[in-house]
């Protein structure tokens, strides 16, 4: 099956710094989705980005469909912008697989 | 967007014993899915339910453990039957926005502790 992976699996970065993340897939896929799992384990979806470019405020994300990757940009950041990233694909029948995600610690 | 809530919100249980996860949207949705999160790990799908039909197990997930039931398009339950230890994960229900997108949506959880 389709494979995700995430990178870097952790990241500890102080209060005001940029991040990228990434998220490679191994196949072609219908859509890509960027969520944040909070501490206390929501996930907020954060970005629906088959491909493209979009923006939120201080986030980003960008996704290459034709070489299977999509990066989530995370400028100035916040501490409660700690948590799980999570990029997860479409397999079919609305069906996502998710990566094994980015743990991100900002510390103040 | 799609809201969505679960009971319990956590629940701490006997070995041996069941519990049943409820998930309730505000909106009818033809598909609701059903995943689990092992500690420090990712999600992992169980199975997704159509009203009206069976649900479709993915691969290690089994109905005698995991029943799931649909009784309409705004509410299903999860079983998770005969625990150990094994099944303490955060119990989580999605469904798709639809409407042209399809953006998932994902209830808060049900963080199970088996002892």
């Amino acid at each position: 099956g389709i494979q995700v992976e995430q990178s870097p699996p952790d990241l500890i970065l102080q209060e005001g710094a940029n991040s990228t993340l990434r998220c490679n897939f191994s196949d072609s896929v219908n859509n890509l989705q960027w969520f944040h799992q909070n501490p206390w384990g929501q996930l907020i979806n954060l970005f629906y980005i088959p491909s493209g470019t979009k923006q939120n405020g201080r986030l980003s994300a960008t996704t290459v469909a034709t070489e299977r990757y999509s990066l989530l940009y995370i400028s100035s950041s916040q501490t409660t912008d700690s948590g799980v990233y999570f990029c997860a694909v479409d397999v079919g029948d609305d069906k996502i697989i998710f990566g094994k995600g980015t743990r991100l610690h900002i510390l103040p | 967007s799609a809201v969505i809530s679960q009971k319990p919100s956590r629940d701490i249980c006997q070995r041996g014993t069941s519990l049943t996860i409820q998930c309730q949207v505000d909106s009818q949705v033809t598909m609701m899915f059903w995943y689990r999160q092992q500690p420090g790990q990712s999600l992992t799908l169980i199975a997704t339910a159509n009203q009206g039909s069976e649900a479709t197990y993915e691969s290690g997930f089994v109905i005698d453990k995991f029943p799931i039931s649909r009784p309409n398009l705004t509410f299903s339950t999860l079983t998770v039957s005969n625990m150990s230890p094994e099944d303490s994960s955060i119990y989580l229900c999605s469904v798709t926005a639809g409407g042209g997108t399809d953006t998932q949506y994902f209830g808060p959880g049900t963080r199970l502790t088996v002892l």
